[in-house]
């Protein structure tokens, strides 16, 4: 069954740093989104993604967020310069359409230190 | 912003015995969604549900999307070891948005 792949699973990165968070969607869907998961709280919607720009995006995902789709395949979260608090699990997900169900990926781990 | 209150937060039971837990909210959504979260993973989807009223299995899981559209519920028959793990609705808004709203989860623990 298709999946949608994450890397790394886990990422370390010093405070104010730079990081880039990578997803391969499942192939033929067209709605990507970002998810974050603070430890042993519930999931959070960052940003939706469709047609080469983004749909919705809460208020977590401020100017140091940025999502890009650099080639038919990937999907990126870019976090510009990483406080201590985006420490989380970072969930890439895919849907056909804007109403089917998402599929997760198994995320990626960030910590900052 | 929108809200589901999910309960039980978590469950101790022995094996064999069904499970039920739901959701409900102020908001009224066009799909509600059940997912299982285990350690390391990401959320995996059990079942859909698209239609108020709508009562859906996938093997021992069956789910039903309230007729007001702000509430559904789970339910787990004969529980067996593998289906420990955490439990998270997930609904999405009517108007078009395509977040998803997730609920606060709930941790199931089986006793063998």
């Amino acid at each position: 069954e298709p999946e949608v792949t994450q890397t790394p699973s886990h990422q370390v990165t010093q405070m104010g740093q730079e990081v880039i968070l990578r997803c391969v969607p499942i192939s033929n869907h067209l709605y990507f989104y970002w998810y974050r998961q603070i430890l042993g709280q519930k999931v959070e919607f960052l940003v939706s993604f469709y047609n080469n720009e983004i749909s919705e995006k809460s208020e977590i995902f401020d100017d140091q967020f940025s999502v890009e789709r650099p080639d038919g395949s990937n999907f990126t979260l870019k976090i510009r310069s990483t406080k201590l608090e985006d420490s989380a699990m970072y969930f890439c997900a895919s849907s056909g359409t804007g109403e089917q169900p998402q599929h997760f990926g198994d995320g990626t781990r960030l910590s900052i230190l | 912003g929108q809200q589901l209150n999910q309960s039980p937060q978590s469950m101790f039971i022995q094996e064999g015995e069904d499970v039920s837990m739901n959701c409900t909210s102020s908001s009224i959504f066009n799909t509600w969604l059940w997912y299982k979260q285990e350690p390391g993973e990401g959320p995996v989807l059990l079942i859909a549900l698209y239609k108020a009223g709508e009562l859906t299995s996938n093997g021992r899981l069956t789910a039903q999307f309230g007729i007001t559209r702000k509430d559904s519920f789970l339910n787990i028959s004969a529980s067996i070891p593998s289906d420990v793990g955490i439990y998270f609705c997930a609904g999405l808004l009517v108007g078009g948005a395509q977040k998803l709203v997730f609920g606060q989860g709930t941790r199931l623990t089986i006793n063998p």
